[in-house]
């Protein structure tokens, strides 16, 4: 079974400029996480999906990241414009049903590392 | 506010030793808590807890929850240099299942 695919792995970009990353998820996961990592730091909810639909999204910064999933599969992730504080990796992950209820288990990518200069 | 507190924030220990790691949360409407293992890429799944007291084993590796005094402990056994990496601690709520991640545990096993 093919696992969470994520890209690019790796993006630098300077302050003020957008970046978008691609994640697309287990075949049949119906729920998809947007994850911000910052060093040192645990994986930040930032908005999760149920098929298409936005479930939560109350710590997503609003006025520079965006996010979508138009036909409940594989999602996008923009941040425009990016700020210095925005170098994280940013982690998306899937499960079977909302929240993996039944395992409690999230398949995690393996990550966008973005650094802003 | 939802909040998940790991400790130690990093602990070194030579392999053969035991060490436990430590979560404590607030969380609303608590669902099940989740620990996860972190190398250099993504976080891998180990146990789900949903019930006081009900230890969950794997191997050397071991977590029980107590929902009373709202903490979960990760012991692991007879350390390997290949359990060096990040543990995080999660806590899943009723509302929407989200997930809230603790900043996580960084063991460095030594030989």
């Amino acid at each position: 079974e093919a696992g969470v695919a994520q890209s690019p792995r790796y993006k630098i970009i300077e302050k003020r400029q957008s970046v978008a990353f691609w994640c697309n998820p287990i075949s049949g996961h119906a729920t998809l996480y947007w994850y911000q990592q910052i060093l040192g730091q645990g994986p930040k909810l930032l908005i999760q999906f149920q098929n298409n639909g936005v479930v939560d999204d109350s710590q997503l910064p609003k006025d520079r990241f965006s996010a979508e999933r138009l036909k409940g599969v594989d999602s996008t992730l923009k941040i425009q414009p990016a700020k210095l504080e925005d170098s994280a990796v940013y982690l998306c992950a899937s499960s079977k049903t909302s929240g993996g209820a039944r395992t409690g288990e999230l398949f995690f990518g393996e990550g966008s590392r973005l650094t802003v200069l | 506010e939802d909040k998940v507190v790991q400790s130690p924030l990093s602990l070194v220990v030579h392999e053969g030793d035991t060490v436990t790691l430590n979560c404590s949360y607030e969380v609303t409407n608590f669902r099940s808590l989740l620990w996860y293992k972190q190398e250099k890429k993504a976080p891998t799944f180990l146990f789900m807890l949903t019930s006081s007291g009900i230890e969950k084993k794997s191997g050397r590796l071991s977590s029980i929850l107590d929902k009373k005094e709202l903490f979960s402990i990760l012991n692991i056994t007879a350390t390997q240099t290949g359990d060096s990496a990040v543990y995080l601690c999660a806590v899943q709520g009723l509302n929407n299942n989200d997930m809230r991640f603790g900043a996580g545990t960084r063991l460095t096993v030594k030989p």
